[in-house]
Parts: structure tokens; sequence; C-alpha cells
């Protein structure tokens, strides 16, 4: 049975910072792993798919690693703003399609 | 194309009220998963599709919850009678074949 953790659960940094959130998964026989950004009040939005052939995955200030082996995924936010503001949250496969996500590290990017 | 749509976003309703949940998936799309977002509990999975086909409701806490996908562009999630522990946000996303997941704005759901 899949379960995902995600850490920290917050985080607050000043603006221009570098940072990272991780995510661990138990189960390694993932096909991808996916990384979302939640707002207040809104539905999730996709940042980043990482398929597990893959180790990295970039998207702008956004690059996402993965290392089956070690059942771990990072997201890297690279001179963070404060629109980067939002609770992220990574999702692994539970065999087939069936997605489990973490609780999310809730962001908040100090101006 | 417009997305996942889902309706209503609002609902409050009472106790032993039955409630339906729409959604429409983002059209080429062929699977379907409903999930519900709670500060306790997370987002947990209640049910997916693969091509209107139910595959995976081991999520749906009891009988009083039933989905359905009579055709690839509309599911429903109905939940009779409602309880207050059953207020919660009610997200339906779509995917094309295992790939990236694409959420709906969600159903917020108030049972009092």
């Amino acid at each position: 049975k899949q379960e995902v953790t995600q850490i920290p659960a917050a985080l607050s940094v000043p603006e221009g910072e570098n940072l990272v959130l991780n995510c661990s998964f138990t189960d390694s026989a993932i096909y991808n792993l996916q990384w979302f950004r939640q707002d207040p009040g809104k539905g999730l939005t996709s940042l980043l798919l990482i398929q597990s052939s893959q180790r990295e995955q970039t998207s702008g200030r956004l690059n996402a690693s993965l290392d089956k082996s070690s059942g771990r995924s990072t997201l890297y936010i690279a001179a963070s703003q404060p629109g980067d503001s939002a609770t992220y949250l990574c999702a692994a496969p539970s065999g087939t399609y069936k997605y489990i996500f973490g609780t999310g590290t809730r962001l908040k990017v100090l101006a | 194309d417009a997305g996942v749509i889902q309706s209503p976003r609002h609902e409050v309703t009472e106790m032993g009220q039955e409630v339906t949940l729409r959604c429409k998936p983002i059209s080429g799309h062929d699977y379907l998963f409903w999930y519900r977002q709670t500060m306790m509990r997370g987002l947990e999975l209640l049910i997916y599709f693969n091509n209107n086909v139910p595959i995976d409701d081991s999520g749906m806490p009891e009988d009083r919850f039933s989905a359905k996908m009579p055709n690839a562009s509309f599911s429903t999630l109905k939940i009779q009678p409602s309880e207050p522990r059953d207020s919660a946000v009610y997200f339906c996303a779509s995917s094309f074949f295992g790939n990236t997941i694409y959420f709906g704005e969600g159903s917020w759901l108030t049972v009092v």
C-alpha cells in the first residue's frame, strides 16, 4: 500500500531564497510522480510530472527530482517570490493510476 | 479546452438530504477521479473510472456514497442521506492514460 509523506508541513521564507520541498513514498514500484500546487479555495494545478525513467524534470524556476530506490522526490524552487505562496502536494501511484497524495507543504514567501 | 468542470461550486444542505455533485471531464480523457479533501484527512481518492467503467471504489466511505459515469463526458457523485461529517471539498479530476491529472475547482459541501 502506497503511503506519501511530505516534510516540512509548513515553511516560511524571505523572497529570493532557493528552497527544497520533500516527498517520500513507500512503494517504489511507480511509473511516475506528480507535483501540484493548490491556492486557497482553489483546485490543484499540475506543476510537474516526472517519469520513473527520468531523474529530473524542469519547468521555469521549478525542478523536480526522483530517486525511486530511496523512495524520495524533491521539488526545488529557485529565487522564490511572494506569488509562489501556496500549498504544494506530491502524488505517487498505488498500483495502476490510483494516485495517493501527501498532506502537502504550506509555503509562505515573505516580501 | 475549458478544463474539468464541476457543479455546484458551493452547496449547503440539511442532514438527511440527497446531494448530487456533477463533473464534466476534459474531452478525450479516459480516466476520471473523485477525491475528497478535508483538513483532518487531506486528499482522499474515493473512486476512479477508466473509459466510463468504475475500476476502484475502495475509497468510498460507505453505502451512502455512489458514483456513476453514464458517458465519457459526465459523472456524478451522490450522497444519500447526507451527514454533517460529509462536509468537505469534493474534487473531480481527469487524465489521459495515467498522465498529468487535471483537477476541477471543487464542490464545497456543507451539511448542517
